[in-house]
């Protein structure tokens, strides 16, 4: 079990353009979450995939983003058009459906900067 | 609208000391109350979660208690250690229909133990 991993871990990109990361989940867990977290801030939700549905994408999660899971498996979150406020760290957790489910575990995170 | 209040400013103290940091919350009622740690440039890790039909939870030299009357958890660090330095999250779980188990995070208190 390697944990969760994303890529890339750092990222900067200008205003306007499109950027896009990627999550690897522990293997075998079907619950996949992506997290937004600005500085002196805790983690804040912004979707929820169970196996491949998206099942709950929270009101931050404006028309610009864009999650996917094809197959169940590794997640893609999608920025169009960037902007400034977009700057955060975005931060992929798994959990299982076993006993566990409750335990998310958390990749490393991807830092983005919009210059 | 709902809060998750942490201890806004960072806990000094010194190794060996037993550290405590609070969470409160207003306008929910979690079923699952969870911590996590935080290193910087980290991903949160999962330390502890507590029922809320528990009253303390223990794991080594953690504990964790929870009063759904106050609205109020209790996260303490018994025989603390330079190494525990870090931002602790307090982390609630509400059951809702299709989020699956995501997190509604607090900011976090900084801990600083010194030697």
């Amino acid at each position: 079990d390697t944990g969760v991993s994303q890529n890339p871990r750092h990222k900067i990109t200008k205003r306007g353009q499109n950027v896009t990361f990627r999550c690897d989940p522990i293997s075998e867990h079907n619950r996949l979450y992506w997290y937004r977290q600005t500085l002196g801030q805790g983690p804040e939700f912004l979707t929820y995939f169970q196996n491949e549905a998206q099942l709950e994408k929270s009101r931050l999660l404006s028309d610009r983003f864009s999650a996917e899971r094809p197959k169940g498996s590794f997640s893609t979150l999608e920025i169009q058009r960037t902007e400034q406020g977009d700057s955060a760290m975005y931060l992929c957790a798994s959990s299982s459906k076993g006993g566990t489910k409750w335990e998310q575990y958390f990749g490393p995170g991807t830092r983005l900067t919009v210059t | 609208s709902q809060k998750i209040e942490q201890n806004s400013e960072a806990l000094n103290i010194q190794e060996g000391k037993t550290a405590t940091l609070t969470c409160n919350y207003t306008n929910y009622s979690p079923a699952y109350l969870q911590w996590y740690r935080q290193d910087p440039g980290r991903g949160p890790v999962f330390l502890l979660l507590i029922r809320e039909n528990e009253k303390e939870k223990r794991k080594e030299r953690l504990k964790v208690t929870f009063d759904t009357t106050l609205k109020q958890s209790l996260f303490h660090i018994t025989a603390s250690q330079p190494a525990d330095s870090a931002t602790y999250l307090c982390a609630l779980v509400g059951l809702k229909r299709n989020s699956g188990y995501a997190l509604n995070f607090g900011k976090g208190t900084s801990l600083l133990v010194t030697p």
